[in-house]
């Protein structure tokens, strides 16, 4: 089993939806929570990131984590095509040096 | 301020060539890393620096060399290419301790191709 699953879609939804994207995990050393966005052909950049439990909020991007469930979600609000991209779940722990990946969800925003 | 470069952005090796992927920031980033990109597989680490002169060892190191002689480079050799080695190379580096002022980047890539 992986340390990190996230479902790799796609998930295509209409402009202006709400998109919600999520990861478990299995390791409840796990203290760092990252999301990434990755454009085709390009390299990954980091969104947000938040520690332990709770929410965080940037513009349209909300970070959800839920320690009990070993459960992480990305929260994206009206969305635009712009926003068309693999975004990749990441943590850990808070002495660790090592940043495990999920393997990507593929999103596509119809205009 | 150039970010995060990498070279070559394309290769294609024979079986048994070694090369290196050359990686370079300009932010003066303690920590750099080295990651292989493979179709649902998500970003692997294969090798990471702490700083100047500190490397260890990640996920997937086997057949892969790094030396950080210099806070700015960060170097991967491969040592002797096999076809499993085929893959998309990303370089990072970032601030540090995850802080108010944290930051990470990414470079552009090196799609690698093993014949």
């Amino acid at each position: 089993q992986k340390e990190v699953e996230q479902d790799p879609g796609p998930l295509s939804v209409p402009e202006g939806a709400i998109v919600s994207l999520n990861c478990t995990y299995s390791n409840s050393a796990f203290q760092y929570f990252m999301w990434y966005r990755q454009y085709s052909r390009k390299g990954p950049e980091l969104l947000m990131y938040t520690y332990s439990s709770g929410n965080k909020e940037d513009g349209r991007f909300t970070a959800q984590v839920d320690k009990s469930s070993k459960y992480i979600s990305l929260f994206i609000r009206d969305s635009q095509p712009s926003d068309s991209a693999t975004y990749l779940c990441a943590m850990k722990g808070s002495s660790a040096s090592k940043i495990i990946f999920g393997s990507g969800t593929r999103l596509s925003i119809r205009p | 301020n150039a970010g995060v470069t990498q070279t070559p952005k394309f290769q294609v090796l024979k079986t048994g060539q070694s090369m290196t992927l050359q990686c370079a920031q300009d932010m003066n980033h303690e920590y750099m890393s080295w990651y292989r990109q493979d179709p649902g597989m998500g970003l692997r680490l294969i090798h990471y620096s702490v700083g100047a002169g500190i490397t260890d060892q990640g996920e997937v190191p086997n057949g892969y060399n790094v030396s950080r002689s210099t806070t700015e480079d960060f170097p991967l050799r491969l040592l002797s290419a096999a076809p499993s080695q085929t893959s998309v190379y990303f370089c990072a580096s970032s601030s540090g301790g995850f802080g108010e002022d944290y930051e990470q980047y990414f470079g552009p890539g090196t799609r690698l191709t093993v014949t």
